[in-house]
């Protein structure tokens, strides 16, 4: 089974500042790992997603993530924080097969001008 | 590319009525998910099809929630009756199925119902 767990549900930065959210996950088999952002009533868009790959994945609006086996993490982060990234950011992971995302709970970021 | 397309938008309806989501995923895609987004809950999966037959609907909440998907170009949920606990956002998104777990789902825009 797997699961996702991210710590804080709600992140305030200064604009300009480092974006840091904390992903951690638990899975019995090597995890597929996904980010996604939800800005306010819109969907779920993919930032960016770990394949076994490379282990620091990029994606979109200058977000990248590293997966650490070690630690059992998939921390998001963004070097510089503008006012768009304000919206609510969902890690998911998933196992083999084509099996559905488990979601975290969400993180909601506050950018501050 | 027209992404994934869900009806209603907002939905408002009164305990008791029936209500019915529809979904129309990606063209080519053969897996179709339906979530349920709430604040106590978070996002939840209610069930999954691949090639349109249902693998794990143990997400829905009970009886009253009902899913098909007749062909590859359409899903519903149904829930009848409604109740003021459904009241959430509900998700559908597709994944091609061969590519398998690294592909990535994309999602539709959500219904937001209102059961009053």
């Amino acid at each position: 089974a797997q699961s996702v767990t991210q710590l804080g549900s709600h992140v305030s930065v200064s604009e300009g500042a480092l974006v840091l959210l904390r992903c951690n996950y638990s899975s019995s088999v090597p995890p597929y790992l996904f980010w996604y952002v939800q800005y306010p009533n819109q969907g779920l868009q993919l930032l960016l997603k770990y394949t076994s790959a490379a282990t620091l994945v990029k994606g979109i609006n200058g977000f990248e993530a590293e997966f650490k086996k070690s630690e059992t993490s998939f921390h998001l982060t963004k070097p510089s924080a503008h006012m768009s990234d304000a919206a609510e950011y969902f890690c998911a992971v998933r196992g083999s097969g084509n099996t559905p995302l488990v979601f975290g709970k969400g993180t909601r970021l506050s950018v501050i001008a | 590319d027209a992404g994934v397309i869900q009806s209603p938008r907002h939905e408002v309806t009164e305990m008791g009525q029936e209500v019915t989501l529809r979904c129309k995923p990606i063209s080519g895609h053969n897996s179709l998910f339906w979530y349920r987004q709430t604040m106590m809950r978070g996002l939840e999966l209610l069930i999954y099809f691949n090639n349109n037959v249902p693998i794990d609907d143990s997400g829905m909440p009970e009886d009253r929630f009902s899913a098909k998907m007749p062909n590859a170009s359409f899903s519903t949920l149904k829930i009848q009756p409604s109740e003021p606990r459904d009241s959430a956002v509900y998700f559908c998104a597709s994944s091609p199925l061969a590519a398998g777990p690294k592909e990535t789902q994309y999602f539709g825009p959500g219904t937001r119902l209102l059961v009053l």
